[in-house]
């Protein structure tokens, strides 16, 4: 596609149950990156692919956050027994191969409220 | 990872030219600066990015003085549709690029 896309752009979820976003990165984009975004701060850092090498996981809050990215292509972020503060807008991004700089492109996010 | 400091908020009027420095002091020979732009409800998106002196585009300008420990972002003749928040990134190009935003500065452009 032209972008980074993201889905579902909008979800609702009791508390305790588990989610599963998806980010489909341009393509030919080696880097990956998910970000969390609460109403009103800053991007959270949550974990970064490059290419075939282990994943950056530092960012990950705790153990019910993990993802997943098969080669170059799509990526998956699961939330498991969800709780309210995981409500946010939960951001993908990719950088080109060889990309000079930080030159990264995001999605439009996917909004997750945990009711 | 080269750490950003910025003002949190700024306000300014349409028309007005709005400079936003980012300070850095710690970076490292291969960082590179650049700056994103996130209106609300959307992802962030390139701005500007420089590694020394001076880089203008169609958007903005990026001031770089010769010692690289700080950047200022500027935007000539702010509009209300540039009411956003701005955020500097220093980081290394190549290879290994673990991204990490500051807070941002939240500008708002007054009529």
């Amino acid at each position: 596609g032209a972008g980074v896309s993201q889905s579902p752009s909008n979800k609702v979820t009791e508390k305790g149950k588990d989610v599963e976003l998806r980010c489909d990165p341009i393509s030919g984009h080696t880097a990956l990156y998910w970000y969390r975004q609460r109403l009103g701060q800053g991007l959270e850092f949550l974990i970064y692919f490059q290419g075939n090498s282990a994943p950056d996981k530092s960012g990950l809050p705790s153990d019910r956050f993990s993802a997943e990215r098969t080669g170059e292509s799509v990526s998956t972020l699961t939330i498991q027994r969800t709780q309210q503060e995981d409500s946010a807008v939960y951001l993908c991004a990719s950088r080109p191969t060889g990309s000079s700089g930080n030159t990264i492109y995001f999605g439009e996010g996917s909004w997750l409220t945990v009711v | 990872l080269a750490k950003t400091t910025q003002p949190i908020s700024m306000d300014s009027y349409e028309g007005q030219e709005v400079n936003i420095t980012c300070s850095h002091n710690n970076i490292a020979t291969n960082d590179y600066i650049t700056w994103y732009q996130q209106f609300p409800s959307q992802g962030p998106r390139f701005i500007i990015q420089g590694y020394k002196t001076k880089v203008t585009n169609e958007v903005a300008s990026l001031f770089i003085p010769a010692d690289r420990k700080s950047s200022t972002l500027s935007l000539p003749r702010v509009s209300l549709s540039d009411t956003a928040v701005y955020y500097c990134l220093v980081g290394f190009s190549g290879g290994y690029n673990k991204l990490i935003f500051g807070a941002g500065t939240r500008l708002a452009v007054h009529p």
